[in-house]
């Protein structure tokens, strides 16, 4: 597609409830990224997809937060058993190569209540 | 530890006024460089980057940024805001830890006297 699309746009969920993320990256972009942010905060690295692997997981916050990708592409952020603390806009990027800019989707703004 | 410093949480300039907006870094090498802008409600749109070479980059909507390895800085300038400037403004550095990947500054937020 022609930008990073992430879906839903805005979820209310109720504490204690699973939620997914959805991310459609840029075709072709190898490299993927979820951060999340805060309100009034800056952004913070979440999980990196190199392809369908996950290099590096080191910014998820519980054993609560899972991310999946498929065929290189789509990919999923799962929070199970939501808390309010988890309330955040949760961005995805893409890129074509690790050492670029990233194009970043819009945006699943997450509240828990 | 790395990190990115951007020790404006608001900055207010007039129309037509000239903005810097301040990134201060700390990393051991030369990093990759980068701002970001993100207007209201919406994503974030990269600004100009800086890998090597000339430490004044030219990036989009007029901005440019100059890197000073002796200061360990990125400041974002522009000569003259428009009053569409108004949002906020991310400076992130690229780094390899456990893997590549882009560490951003807390944010400042711009707004713009008619």
């Amino acid at each position: 597609g022609a930008g990073v699309s992430q879906s839903p746009s805005n979820k209310v969920t109720e504490k204690g409830k699973d939620v997914e993320l959805r991310c459609d990256p840029i075709s072709g972009h190898t490299a993927l990224y979820w951060y999340r942010q805060s309100l009034g905060q800056g952004l913070e690295f979440l999980i990196y997809f190199q392809g369908n692997s996950a290099p590096d997981k080191s910014g998820l916050p519980s054993d609560r937060f899972s991310a999946e990708r498929t065929g290189g592409s789509v990919s999923t952020l799962t929070i199970q058993r939501t808390q309010q603390e988890d309330s955040a806009v949760y961005l995805c990027a893409s890129s074509p190569q690790r050492e670029d800019g990233y194009t970043f989707g819009s945006g699943t703004r997450l509240t828990v209540v | 530890a790395q990190s990115v410093t951007q020790p404006d949480i608001h900055i207010t300039v007039s129309e037509g006024a000239s903005l810097e907006l301040r990134c201060n870094y700390s990393y051991g090498a030369t990093p990759y460089l980068f701002w970001y802008v993100q207007s209201p409600g919406q994503g974030l749109q990269l600004l100009l980057k800086y890998f090597s070479g000339d430490t004044l980059v030219q990036g989009i909507k007029g901005f440019e940024a100059e890197f000073k390895r002796s200061q360990s800085s990125f400041n974002l300038r522009k000569p003259s805001v428009h009053w569409s400037d108004a949002a906020e403004y991310f400076c992130a550095v690229g780094l390899w830890d456990s893997s590549y990947k882009l560490i951003f500054g807390s944010g400042t937020r711009l707004l713009v006297r008619p």
